[in-house]
């Protein structure tokens, strides 16, 4: 069965500061699919980012990066010079193509504070 | 704008009344659909998974008969909480997935979610 295990709740960091938001996986899989989502106070989930298992790529977009590491399952998530709108829940979350529909397994969510 | 819509936002209503969500996709056809159920500071939990035409599949506990979902088409998706009652309270949210133009398939994009509230 899959897991996923985001092991901050929360994090506290001033503006401007570089923050890691830490996921690890497990899977029997060796084809799967790895997501983030940000859910702002209003509720709505965004998607972020998809990366397949064959992918293993680092990924830049603007000040967010994902560091994907299979050797230790992890799908880390880092956002540069924070700013108060990055305060959200974050959440990673994994899904295998062969469950129906896609399903999505999810971790806990990392719910991160950007202070001014 | 939003690719997936849910309608409504909120709703307030009285224990033992009905209350029927919307979930639509906007801009794809949704071959499938999920429902979320979401409690205050904590993650997302499925509640059931449903594809066009087809009987939704419902995750262990959770009640068929409460919570029916109806996927008549590949735009739309209902989650009817039935004889509601308070410790329905929760934060709902939809997701599809599904063909489209320039998006992931295998992606979920989830709607705005509905607060609903049961006195």
């Amino acid at each position: 069965a899959q897991k996923v295990t985001q092991a901050q709740t929360e994090i506290s960091v001033v503006e401007k500061e570089d923050v890691t938001l830490d996921c690890v996986y497990e899977t029997r899989d060796t084809t799967y699919y790895l997501f983030w989502y940000k859910q702002p106070p209003s509720g709505e989930l965004v998607f972020l980012i998809r990366r397949n298992s064959f992918d293993e790529q680092n990924e830049i977009s603007g000040r967010y990066s994902w560091n994907f590491q299979k050797s230790t399952s992890s799908f880390n998530f880092t956002i540069t010079a924070s700013q108060v709108v990055d305060s959200a829940v974050y959440f990673c979350a994994l899904s295998e193509p062969n469950n129906a529909g896609n399903m999505l397994t999810f971790g806990g969510g990392t719910r991160l504070m950007v202070k001014p | 704008g939003a690719v997936v819509s849910q309608h409504p936002s909120w709703v307030i209503c009285k224990s033992g009344t009905s209350v029927k969500i919307e979930c639509r996709s906007l801009d794809f056809q949704a071959t499938t659909m999920f429902w979320y159920r979401q409690f205050p500071k904590q993650s997302l939990m499925l509640m059931a998974t449903s594809n066009e035409g087809s009987k939704a599949t419902y995750e262990q506990g959770v009640e068929k008969d409460k919570f029916l979902i109806n996927h008549a088409s590949l735009t739309l998706s209902t989650l009817t909480v039935t004889s509601a009652h308070p410790e329905d309270s929760s934060f709902y949210i939809c997701s599809a997935s599904g063909e489209t133009s320039g998006r992931d398939t295998d992606t979920q994009y989830f709607g705005p979610g509905t607060r609903l509230t049961v006195l």
